[in-house]
């Protein structure tokens, strides 16, 4: 699977909005780009995924920069609870093995 | 929620002795794996499983065994723990539908192992 890069952490202020940032420059075109987060001490929760439109649903919404190398999640009014470490994870169509969890980037959000 | 239980939820246990994990799933997903998270490594794949009876090697399998003889239950067995077995255990399944996968994780496993 193709790498990615995130930055190790972010803060942001309570209601405000978020952008975390991922570059994939090697992502090849049948990779799909996954988001996860994890809330401490639980494990990880499924975000969002995109291709290569730009995506929402009720958590976040998923901006795909046009050559794909690049992505951003974004959580439109950060609370308390979404304080988490949020993984950028590439995946091909269908692939049997496991995903590939990096460092991921830990957001901190302050009341 | 995708069903998913393990348990124990906590365990410590001596150097030398076997330890069994279980994982749970109520939704009859063919896919499932174990992975365990440590500081500094992330999550990493120990065994997964496509089937009943059909499971394979992750990146970090020296030390440990799976079995699968029904599809809702996946066990992860420590055959002689050793310290370096002390990690967080994550059970997932693979829920699949349209074009790509998603992995859906049980509340994880503490093992320590003195």
């Amino acid at each position: 699977d193709a790498k990615t890069t995130q930055p190790n952490s972010m803060e942001s202020n309570e209601e405000e909005p978020v952008h975390l940032p991922c570059n994939h420059s090697t992502i090849s075109g049948t990779d799909y780009i996954h988001w996860y987060r994890q809330l401490p001490s639980q494990g990880p929760e499924y975000v969002i995924h995109g291709l290569t439109s730009n995506v929402n649903n009720r958590m976040a919404s998923l901006a795909i920069a046009e050559d794909r190398k690049s992505s951003t999640l974004i959580l439109h009014r950060a609370t308390l609870r979404d304080a988490a470490v949020y993984y950028c994870i590439l995946r091909v169509t269908y692939n049997n093995n496991d995903m590939r969890f990096g460092a991921g980037t830990r957001l901190t959000v302050k009341p | 929620d995708a069903g998913i239980t393990q348990s124990p939820r906590h365990k410590v246990t001596e150097t030398g002795t076997p330890v069994t994990l279980r994982c749970h799933q109520t939704e009859n997903h063919r896919y499932m794996y174990w992975y365990r998270q440590d500081p500094g490594h992330g999550l990493r794949l120990i065994h997964y499983s496509y089937g009943v009876k059909d499971t394979d090697k992750g990146e970090v399998s020296d030390g440990y065994s799976v079995s699968r003889s029904k599809t809702e239950d996946f066990l992860l067995t420590l055959e002689s723990a050793t310290s370096s077995q002390t990690s967080v255990y994550f059970c997932a399944i693979r829920s699949s539908g349209g074009a790509t996968d998603t992995q859906y994780f049980g509340p994880g496993t503490r093992l320590t192992v003195l």
